[in-house]
Order: structure tokens, then C-alpha cells, then sequence
């Protein structure tokens, strides 16, 4: 099955400043992968699929790059609500799999 | 508004089986995939399974296939996992979630709150 590393494993910021969460695959995903934000008690919220493509009402500020085995979620200017664990998850090969999860905490 | 209601959680022992319902509205329900999706306490998001849309086919984790069964009634927008031979490692909150599109991969766009299947003797 294919391996989703994201890194780094915490991402210690500031409300405004600029995350890069990496997500990268142990094979070429093509542009099959999506981003999800969960917060604590609540379930996943779909944000980017297929690399770059916000789901419906997702902000602006939220962004997605990168294809083969190496994508990016960019969140431009940290609001408050954006701390929260980030997952990515690949749907080019069954067995879909999911990263271990980037958690974004206030600095 | 798009709705997803698990139930039938609960705490089995070891070996026993489950059945859990996802009941959805808000949208034309046999027109999408349907996947399931756990999490361990504590742990990361992990794709059990997916029916699509309107023939029944369905895809499996290794971790589970041979023992849970997906399967969906388009009449009463429902899909349902029943879970056979249940480990402790299969104690996870259990969520559906409505695919994007009737693409048997396409991610999960709208996630029900879970419910909680607990294997412990």
C-alpha cells in the first residue's frame, strides 16, 4: 500500500503568519491526494482535493500544491479557527491511505 | 443541508460482532459513494471501506476485509458495516462519509459526528 509521510509532525505558529505542511508519498500519487482539517471531538473536514482544488466553502487563504509524490497545503494567514490536526490522504491506489497528520498549535 | 447519522456503536467483547447504520439526507443518496472511516482513540484517520453508488461494489482495508461487510439500501438511505470476528484493535470511533462524486475513490466531502465501537472483554 502506498506510505503518506507528513511532516513535521507539530508546526508551532502564530495567528497570521504562513503554514506549509508537506505530505509526501512512498509512490507517484498523480494528483490524487486531498487534505482534511480535523479539530478536537469534531470529525475530518474535506479542504483541497485532487492536489489544488478547495472543497465547497473552503477560504482562500487555505491552498494545495504539488503532484507525483510530493504536495504542500499552504494556509496563507493563520486564523484562530485553522489550529487543528491536518491529514492528507491519497486516492490514486486501493487501499486509500491516509498520513499520520500535521497538528498546527498556537505558538 | 447535507445530513449523516451513525448508530449502533457500542462495546463488544472479543470475537463478537457489530452492525452499524449511517442514515443520510440532504442529498440524492444513490448517486454517491458512501465510505466508512476510523479512528483510533488518539490516533490518525483510517480508511476502512467504500460501496458505490448504485451496484453494490465495494473496496475493503486489508485490515479488515474477510470480516466486515458494506453494504447499502438505497431505498432508505442507509449504508451499514457489519463487523465479524472483532478484535481489540478494531476499538475506533467509526465515521461515514459521503464521497464527492460517484467515483469509487473520490474523497469524503461530508462526514457524520461517528459513533463508538468499543472491543473489550
Amino acid at each position: 500500500e502506498i506510505v503518506l509521510t507528513q511532516s513535521p509532525a507539530t508546526l508551532s505558529l502564530s495567528p497570521g503568519e504562513r503554514a506549509t505542511l508537506s505530505c509526501r508519498a512512498s509512490q507517484s500519487v498523480r494528483s490524487y491526494l486531498a487534505w482534511y482539517q480535523q479539530k478536537p471531538g469534531q470529525a475530518p473536514r474535506l479542504l483541497i482535493y485532487d492536489a489544488s482544488n478547495r472543497a465547497t466553502g473552503i477560504p482562500a487563504r487555505f491552498s494545495g500544491s504539488g503532484s507525483g509524490t510530493d504536495f504542500t497545503l499552504t494556509i496563507s494567514s493563520l486564523e484562530p479557527e485553522d489550529f487543528a490536526v491536518y491529514y492528507c490522504q491519497q486516492r490514486d491506489t486501493w487501499p486509500l491511505t491516509f498520513g499520520g497528520g500535521t497538528k498546527v498549535e498556537i505558538k | 443541508e447535507v445530513n449523516l447519522l451513525e448508530s449502533g456503536g457500542g462495546l463488544v467483547q472479543p470475537g463478537g460482532s457489530l452492525r452499524l447504520s449511517c442514515a443520510a439526507s440532504g442529498f440524492t443518496f444513490s448517486t454517491y459513494v458512501m465510505h466508512w472511516v476510523r479512528q483510533a482513540p488518539g490516533k490518525g484517520l483510517e480508511w476502512v471501506s467504500v460501496i458505490a453508488a448504485s451496484d453494490n461494489g465495494a473496496r475493503y482495508a486489508d485490515s479488515v476485509k474477510g470480516r466486515f461487510t458494506i453494504s447499502r439500501d438505497n431505498s432508505q438511505n442507509t449504508i451499514y458495516l457489519q463487523m465479524n470476528s472483532l478484535r481489540d484493535q478494531d476499538t475506533a470511533i467509526y465515521y461515514c462519509a459521503k464521497g464527492l462524486s460517484n467515483v469509487p475513490s473520490s474523497p469524503g466531502d461530508y462526514w457524520g459526528q461517528g459513533t463508538l465501537v468499543t472491543v473489550s472483554s
